[in-house]
C-alpha cells in the first residue's frame, strides 16, 4: 500500500520559532510537493521538487523554503513563523510520468500563537 | 487570480439524488482535469480524471463532462449516497512530469439520508 507520511498531526508554535514539517514517501517518487489547505482557498502550492536537492516555487513560496536531501524526503520550513500561517499544510508524491496520480499525506494543522 | 473556479462552495443533496459540481479554467495549456476526494481527517485522494481529447468519462456512478470549447468541466456523482459526503477538489495540470497540480477551491458536499 502506498503511502506518504508527514511526521506531526497536530503542531502548536509561537510566533517567530523556526518549524520543520517533515513528510516522506515509501514509493521512489521522483516529484514531491507541498501544498497549504485553507477553506474556501482549496489546496495551494507552496514548493515543489522533481529530484533531489532540485526545488521550484509554487503559488505562494514567501515566508518559506524546503529541503529534499534523500528522495524519499521532502521538509518544509517556516523561517520563522507568523499567525498567517495557521493552517493545514499537505505534502504530496507523484511519478515522473505524464498525468498521474498525486498522493497526499493526511496532514499537518500547524497553529501558530 | 484563481486559476481554475469551482463552484459550488457547499451543496447538500438528498440520498440517491445527483451531486453535481463545476469547475472552470483559463489557461488552454491544461491539459488534464482530475478531481480529488478529500474525507474529513485525510488527505486527498485521486477520484477520477479526464483528459481533454474526450467529452465525458464514466467510472461507477462518478462521471466527468469535459466541454473544451466553454473551457468547462464538470463532476457528476449518480445515486448519491451519505458515504459520498465529503469535500470534491477539482484540479488541473499542464503537462510535464512534474505533475503540477493547480486546484479549485472545493466543493463541501453533504449527502442527507
Amino acid at each position: 500500500d502506498v503511502k506518504v507520511t508527514q511526521s506531526s498531526r497536530y503542531l502548536v508554535k509561537r510566533t517567530g520559532e523556526k518549524v520543520f514539517l517533515e513528510c516522506v514517501q515509501d514509493m521512489d517518487h521522483e516529484n514531491m510537493f507541498w501544498y497549504r489547505q485553507d477553506p474556501g482557498l482549496g489546496l495551494r502550492l507552496i514548493y515543489f521538487s522533481y529530484d533531489v536537492k532540485m526545488k521550484e516555487k509554487g503559488d505562494i513560496p514567501e515566508g518559506y523554503s524546503v529541503s529534499r536531501e534523500k528522495k524519499e524526503r521532502f521538509s518544509l520550513i517556516l523561517e520563522s513563523a507568523s499567525t498567517n500561517q495557521t493552517s493545514m499544510y499537505l505534502c504530496a508524491s507523484s511519478r515522473t510520468v505524464l498525468n498521474t496520480e498525486a498522493f497526499f499525506g493526511q496532514g499537518t494543522r500547524l497553529t501558530v500563537v | 487570480q484563481q486559476q481554475v473556479k469551482q463552484s459550488p462552495q457547499s451543496l447538500i443533496v438528498q440520498k440517491g439524488g445527483i451531486s453535481i459540481i463545476n469547475c472552470a479554467y483559463e489557461n488552454t495549456a491544461f491539459d488534464y482535469f482530475p478531481w480529488y476526494q478529500q474525507f474529513p481527517g485525510k488527505g486527498p485522494a485521486l477520484l477520477i480524471a479526464i483528459r481533454p481529447d474526450v467529452s465525458e468519462k464514466k467510472e461507477g456512478r462518478f462521471t466527468i463532462s469535459f466541454n473544451k470549447s466553454a473551457k468547462q468541466f464538470s463532476l457528476h456523482i449518480m445515486d448519491s449516497q451519505p458515504g459520498d459526503s465529503a469535500t470534491y477538489f477539482c484540479a488541473a495540470s499542464k503537462g510535464g512530469a512534474t505533475n503540477k497540480l493547480i486546484f479549485g477551491t472545493g466543493t463541501l458536499l453533504a449527502v442527507q439520508p
